[in-house]
């Protein structure tokens, strides 16, 4: 069965630093999605991605935030200057439209 | 407002026992639901989903669902619970968007 495959499962950084969430989508799925989940709470929307441009974005994702596709399979999340408030798992998301959601095993992103 | 609750953040059951999660959604029109689970550190499976027709519908593990137009509803069921079930299960919903809407969640306990 398809995938969406994330890397790295678990990522330190200091406070301040950029990092990049890398994400593989299923091959033939248009829409593109990251998720948040702060430990213990629920599952936060962050950003939709549709043709090469966001169709939607929360309130959470500011200016620190980008999101790129920079070829035809990869689609990454990047946080500018990281603040201890963003330690979350950052979850990847593809759809093919109408629904069929596909998550991938999430980013565990530590700032220390 | 759009939004999607889950009453109960914590529920215990025997092994073997029947399981009802509930969850409640607000949306103007028929939204398209969803149940995911959880286990720690993982990320988020598809137990099943709702978009139009038989309002029963039937996932993996065992797992139903039943949609209630008149209740806004849509509860999660097993018959007879597995000490494996033990997890965190999300019902989440999209209605004219794309992105996916999220419970708080329920804790599941299954005592031995």
């Amino acid at each position: 069965e398809p995938e969406v495959t994330q890397t790295p499962s678990h990522q330190v950084t200091q406070m301040g630093q950029e990092v990049i969430l890398r994400c593989v989508p299923i091959s033939n799925h248009l829409y593109f999605y990251w998720y948040r989940q702060i430990l213990g709470q629920k599952v936060e929307f962050l950003v939709s991605f549709y043709n090469n441009e966001i169709s939607e974005k929360s309130e959470i994702f500011d200016d620190q935030f980008s999101v790129e596709r920079p070829d035809g399979s990869n689609f990454t999340l990047k946080i500018r200057s990281t603040k201890l408030e963003d330690s979350a798992m950052y979850f990847c998301a593809s759809s093919g439209g109408q629904g069929g959601y596909t998550f991938g095993s999430g980013t565990r992103l530590t700032v220390v | 407002a759009q939004s999607v609750t889950q009453p109960d953040i914590h529920i215990t059951v025997s092994e073997g026992a029947s399981l009802e999660l509930r969850c409640n959604y607000s949306y103007g029109a028929t939204p398209y639901l969803f149940w995911y689970v959880q286990s720690p550190g993982q990320g988020l499976q598809l137990l099943l989903k709702y978009f139009s027709g038989d309002t029963l519908v039937q996932g993996i593990k065992g797992f139903e669902a039943e949609f209630k137009r008149s209740q806004s509803s849509f509860n999660l069921r097993k018959p007879s619970v597995h000490w494996s079930d033990a997890a965190e299960y999300f019902c989440a919903f999209t209605g004219g968007g794309n992105k996916l809407t999220f419970g708080t969640g329920t804790q599941l306990k299954v005592e031995l």
